[in-house]
This record gives structure tokens, C-alpha cells and sequence, in this order.
């Protein structure tokens, strides 16, 4: 079963508007990390933004934000002010504390967004 | 401070050889973990290191395999390639292993294989 389902198509944003990725996960842990990281054409994968499990609050990183819904198991990533620099994959990943507390991430197949002028 | 460092970027490999790939990870991070990213099954575990013990596998073949050495840096290697194994793989690293707070995982820039 797939842990991590990310199902909007590729999009284009306006610069300067936000954009809103999904992301909706499925766990039966209670102890969980969820991730979001930017990938360009060059490959590197690059770390935005963090949400635990038992987080309170919903996580911020400058222009990045996390919409944290967890009775809907979903962590969707807000990007306000796009830049045209954003434009990249974006991917969610999932840590699971049964995993045995390891690094070990499952992620989504990712959300191509494109920033226009 | 530097980041995840793995070399070669990219490299050109022909089938039934055998590459090794090498990942430095961030100073004082301890935990090493890789993955194999290919346009068709997406981001892929392959394994975990700390403390040079590899802590976790993912399903893939005994042809992959790795290791760490005492200053964390990481190695893996892929014997006998296949054409199908030609891939971004992907290092990772964070100070430990585990979901404490801000034991957050960052990423290299890749090594870009392809196999002929």
C-alpha cells in the first residue's frame, strides 16, 4: 500500500501567488515525522520544511507552511509568493517510528510545479 | 557549514561492472542513509548506516550493498550492473538515527549513474 499519495498533476503558478501541494499519508503509527523537500532539474534534494506527529502547531520556514490535518492524515505544503526560482518537484515524506527509529523515509511520487512570469 | 557531499556527480558504467559511489555526510551527523531514484519507481530506500552498522535494508538485491567508515563517511557499491540500476542515488544524513526534534534529514546532490 502506497504510504505516500501526492495525485495533483503537474502545475503552473503565477509568480507571486501561492500554491498549495497535497500530500495524504497513511500510518497506523502514532509517532511519525513528515517531510517536504525541493528537487530541481540538477537532483539535489532539498530540504523546506518538518511537521512531528505530535507537533502542536503547524510548521513554518519563512514562505514555506504546513497545512497539518491529522485526523486526515494529510500535510499539505503552502509556498506563498512564488518565485520563479520554485519551480522544481516537490516531495512529502513520511518517517515512521515503527521503523525502528531510523532515517528510513517513505516518499510520494512528487508535484512538478512550474512558476511563470 | 558544508553539506551532504557525494562524489562522482556522474559517471558512465557499462553492464556487468561495478561502481562505488562515496557520501560524506554533514559535520557531526552520524546517520547515513541512501536511496536509488529512477523515473519509474520513484525514491527508493536502500539502506541505513550508524555508527558503521547498516540498521535497515530495503528490497533490493544483494548486488547493492554499503558501508561506513568511522568518521561517518559512507560508501555503496553496486557489482555486476544492470541497465535498470542506472538511477540518481541519493544520500542522506542526519545527527542520529530516530524522530527526535530536529533530527532533520538532509539530502546530497546525487550521483548520477548510467549504465550502457
Amino acid at each position: 500500500a502506497q504510504k505516500i499519495t501526492q495525485t495533483q498533476p503537474g502545475m503552473f503558478v503565477q509568480e507571486k501567488e501561492a500554491v498549495t501541494l497535497d500530500c495524504t499519508y497513511d500510518t497506523s503509527d502514532q509517532s511519525y515525522g513528515l517531510f517536504w523537500y525541493k528537487q530541481p532539474s540538477s537532483g539535489e534534494m532539498i530540504f523546506l520544511i518538518y511537521q512531528g506527529s505530535y507537533d502542536e502547531q503547524n510548521a513554518t520556514e519563512g514562505r514555506y507552511s504546513l497545512n497539518f490535518q491529522k485526523a486526515r492524515k494529510s500535510a499539505n505544503l503552502v509556498i506563498s509568493a512564488s518565485q520563479l526560482g520554485d519551480s522544481a518537484m516537490y516531495f512529502c515524506a513520511m518517517r515512521e517510528a515503527s521503523q525502528g527509529g531510523n532515517n528510513r523515509l517513505a516518499f510520494g511520487k512528487g508535484n512538478q510545479v512550474v512558476v511563470i512570469p | 557549514k558544508a553539506g551532504v557531499t557525494q562524489t562522482p556527480r556522474y559517471l558512465i558504467k557499462t553492464r556487468g561492472q561495478q561502481v562505488t559511489l562515496s557520501c560524506s555526510p554533514i559535520s557531526g551527523h552520524r546517520s547515513v542513509s541512501w536511496y536509488q531514484q529512477t523515473p519509474g519507481q520513484g525514491l527508493q530506500f536502500l539502506f541505513e548506516y550508524f555508527s558503521e552498522t547498516q540498521r535497515n535494508k530495503g528490497n533490493f538485491p544483494g548486488r547493492f550493498s554499503g558501508r561506513q567508515f568511522s568518521n561517518s563517511r559512507s560508501e555503496m557499491n553496486v557489482s555486476t550492473l544492470e541497465l535498470g540500476d542506472s538511477a540518481l542515488y541519493l544520500c542522506a544524513s542526519s545527527l542520529v538515527p530516530g524522530g527526535a526534534s530536529g533530527n532533520t534529514i538532509y539530502f546530497g546532490e546525487g550521483s548520477w549513474l548510467t549504465v550502457v
